[in-house]
């Protein structure tokens, strides 16, 4: 049971065009989400993350959009640059009972992105 | 600040043999979560500790077992090791007394089982 999917494998944009890059999530538990990006043989970098009780962060050119109602969110990259060649993860997390960070976290399968230059 | 920190970064181990892997978090974070990343199953969260006590555990066998040290240090390691085994283990960190904070990776281990 995948409960956070990212159904695009992959995504190729032109440099300087949006990239975006959707998630879906099956657990209405979830009330923290998080986008990470990853290069081969190295752990995943924190981006942006949004809390359940907004439906839009940015830091940057990254802006993350959430829409509780359809269980989707999804991550803007503009301008895309190649060096934002990397797979992308969507992550997320519920609160524990004690109202602190869970440190458990779902992740979806991962959308490469290639920017071309 | 340093960030998280996996020893070693490069394993090579023969099928039946255990292998213990280290990670040293971010000073000041008491939470410490390893995940296994493989090419079929991508990021699958095996367990997590905070303040020495195992919090939460995924769907993994009990070859897989874990522990927190005092200084939050935690190590992970696997028994009776099997080909599947072959993955990059992931150590994340994070604060955890607050809520909705980022999790930090280290850069993993890559574990090879022959």
């Amino acid at each position: 049971d995948q409960q956070v999917k990212q159904n695009s494998p992959s995504l190729s944009v032109q440099e300087g065009r949006i990239s975006i890059l959707n998630c879906d999530y099956t657990n209405s538990m979830f009330d923290y989400f998080l986008w990470y990006k990853k290069y081969p043989a190295e752990g995943p970098t924190f981006l942006i993350s949004i809390s359940s009780i907004k439906d839009k962060n940015e830091d940057g050119r990254f802006t993350v959009f959430l829409n509780k109602s359809a269980k989707h969110l999804s991550l803007h990259i503009v301008p895309s640059q190649p060096g934002d060649s990397a797979v992308y993860f969507c992550a997320a997390s519920v609160p524990n009972a004690g109202g602190t960070s869970y440190g458990k976290l779902t992740f979806g399968q991962g959308t490469i992105l290639t920017v071309h230059p | 600040k340093a960030g998280v920190t996996q020893t070693p970064r490069y394993l090579i181990k023969t099928r039946g043999q255990q292998v213990t892997l280290s990670c040293s978090p971010i000073s000041g974070h008491r939470s410490v979560s390893w995940y296994q990343q493989t090419p079929g199953q991508g990021l699958q969260f095996l367990f997590e500790y905070f303040s020495e006590t195992q919090r939460n555990k995924g769907n993994f066998p009990g070859r897989f077992s874990g522990r927190q040290f005092s200084n939050s240090r935690s190590e992970m390691n696997v028994s009776t090791l099997e080909l599947g085994d072959s993955a990059l283990y992931l150590c994340a960190s994070s604060a955890a007394h607050l809520l909705n904070t980022e999790a930090f990776f280290g850069q993993g281990t890559r574990l090879t089982v022959v």
